[in-house]
């Protein structure tokens, strides 16, 4: 499975958009980058995916450079309710397990 | 409620007993897993089911730790001979695999909490 990297902790301010960085440069042809959040005490929750294209949903978008070898989630306008610890995936599309790093603990402060 | 539900949400035993967790997913999912998280980490994967069949375990899973899905529906995970070292959220998640690629996303249970003294 491809690594990911991501910043341990990131700040940002209510109202203003979260920008989470996740660098896989070891991602190959058919694996899929999922994006997935943890708020305290709670299961993960889905946020978005993508393979090639950018992606955008209700709860956010996803930006996948070119080359695929690294991908940006924006939380277009963060709210409190937002901090929590955000996981970047590669997932092979033939596998159905995600492999989870340390993920990336976003704070959103007032 | 119709998301997955753990039973019970925390659990504390003293070395040496046996615990089981059970998780039942969203109804009409084929697929169960199970994680286990520590604290500051993230989810390890441990095992899968799809409907009854195990497809897949970890070497995390050591002899101790058993895990069944006797009729395709609700999910047990037992572990014996608890050490203070199991200590951790048990997390379980299911989907519904649609064929290839599978892109179906996985839903989370609130986990279970083993707490062993």
């Amino acid at each position: 499975d491809a690594k990911t990297t991501q910043p341990p902790s990131m700040d940002c301010a209510e109202g203003r958009a979260a920008n989470l960085p996740c660098n896989h440069s070891t991602i190959s042809g058919n694996e899929y980058v999922y994006w997935y959040r943890q708020i305290h005490s709670q299961g993960p929750q889905y946020i978005i995916h993508g393979l090639k294209n950018n992606e955008t949903n209700e709860m956010a978008s996803l930006i996948i450079t070119e080359d695929r070898k690294s991908s940006t989630l924006i939380l277009p306008h963060a709210t409190l309710r937002d901090t929590a610890v955000y996981y970047c995936i590669v997932r092979p599309g033939l596998t159905d397990k995600l492999i989870f790093g340390t993920g990336t603990r976003l704070q959103v402060f007032p | 409620d119709t998301g997955v539900s753990q039973d019970p949400r925390h659990k504390i035993t003293k070395r040496g007993q046996n615990v089981t967790f059970r998780c039942d997913p969203i109804s009409e999912h084929n697929r169960l897993y199970w994680y286990r998280q520590t604290l500051g980490q993230g989810p390890e994967f441990l095992t899968y089911f799809q409907n009854e069949a195990q497809l897949e375990k970890s070497r995390l899973l050591s002899d101790r730790f058993s895990a069944e899905r006797p009729k395709g529906s609700f999910s047990t995970l037992e572990i014996q001979r608890t050490e203070q070292g199991d200590s951790a959220m048990y997390l379980c998640a299911s989907s519904f695999r649609r064929g290839t690629p599978n892109t179906g996303e996985l839903f989370f249970g609130e986990g279970s909490r083993l707490t062993v003294l």
